[in-house]
C-alpha cells in the first residue's frame, strides 16, 4: 500500500521557536503533490503548503518551510517564530494520480506560551 | 470569495437509518471529493466527482454513494447506517486540474450514529 507515515503523534513548541514536523511517504509514480493542511478544532482542513516532486526547490510560504528529499520520500514541515495561533493537528498529504489525498496519521502541535 | 460549504453541520442519526450530507464547492471549482475522518482510521478517501461523474472511488461498501449535480454541487449517501458510520464527513474542492490550485475543504459534517 501507499502509505503515508508520520512518526510524532505529539509535539510541543514555545512561542517564537522553531519546530519540525516529520513526514514519509512511499510511492512507486514520479509524479506527485504533496501537501502539508492544518487542522484546528473548527475542523475545517487548512492548506499550509504544497510541493511539487518534480521541484527541486523546497517550498516557502512566509513562517512555513519543508525540506523536501525525494530520493529518502521524506517531506518535513519546519514552523518557524511559532505563534499560538499555529496550535493545530498537522496532517501531511500525498497526492496520487486521479485527484485522491492520502493523508498521514497527523501531529498535534501544541504553542505554549 | 465563498468557501467550501457543508450542510448539516451536525447530524444524529439512528442505526439503519439513511442520511444525505450535501456539499457546495467554491464557484468554478468543478471536482469534489469527499473523506471520512476518524479517530481510529483517520482520513480516507470515500470518492471524487468531476462534472457529474465518478472519477475516482475509495474502498467504502456501496452504502456509501455520491452524485454530483450540473452547478457542481455534490451530495453523499450512506445508506443502513451502522455505529462504525459515525464520523466526520468532509467534502473537498478543486479545479479541474486538483495539483494546479490545491484543494479547499470544508468545515465537514459530524454524524453520529446511535
Amino acid at each position: 500500500a501507499q502509505t503515508v507515515t508520520q512518526s510524532q503523534p505529539e509535539m510541543s513548541v514555545q512561542e517564537a521557536e522553531t519546530v519540525t514536523l516529520s513526514c514519509t511517504y512511499d510511492t512507486s509514480e514520479s509524479d506527485y503533490y504533496l501537501f502539508w493542511y492544518k487542522q484546528p478544532p473548527s475542523r475545517q482542513m487548512i492548506l499550509v503548503i504544497r510541493q511539487e516532486a518534480y521541484k527541486q526547490q523546497n517550498a516557502t510560504e512566509n513562517r512555513f518551510s519543508v525540506n523536501f528529499q525525494k530520493a529518502a520520500k521524506s517531506f518535513s514541515l519546519k514552523i518557524s517564530d511559532s505563534q499560538l495561533g499555529d496550535a493545530a493537528m498537522y496532517f501531511c498529504a500525498r497526492e496520487t494520480s486521479g485527484s485522491r489525498l492520502t493523508f498521514g496519521e497527523g501531529t498535534q502541535l501544541t504553542v505554549n506560551p | 470569495k465563498a468557501g467550501v460549504t457543508q450542510t448539516p453541520r451536525y447530524l444524529i442519526k439512528t442505526r439503519g437509518q439513511q442520511v444525505t450530507l450535501s456539499c457546495s464547492p467554491i464557484s468554478g471549482h468543478r471536482s469534489v471529493s469527499w473523506y471520512q475522518q476518524t479517530p481510529g482510521q483517520g482520513l480516507q478517501f470515500l470518492f471524487e466527482y468531476f462534472s457529474e461523474t465518478q472519477r475516482n472511488k475509495g474502498n467504502f461498501p456501496g452504502r456509501f454513494s455520491g452524485r454530483q449535480f450540473s452547478n457542481s454541487r455534490s451530495e453523499m449517501n450512506v445508506s443502513t447506517l451502522e455505529l462504525g458510520d459515525s464520523a466526520l464527513y468532509l467534502c473537498a474542492s478543486s479545479l479541474s486540474v486538483a495539483r494546479v490550485g490545491g484543494y479547499t475543504f470544508g468545515s465537514g459534517t459530524r454524524l453520529t450514529v446511535v
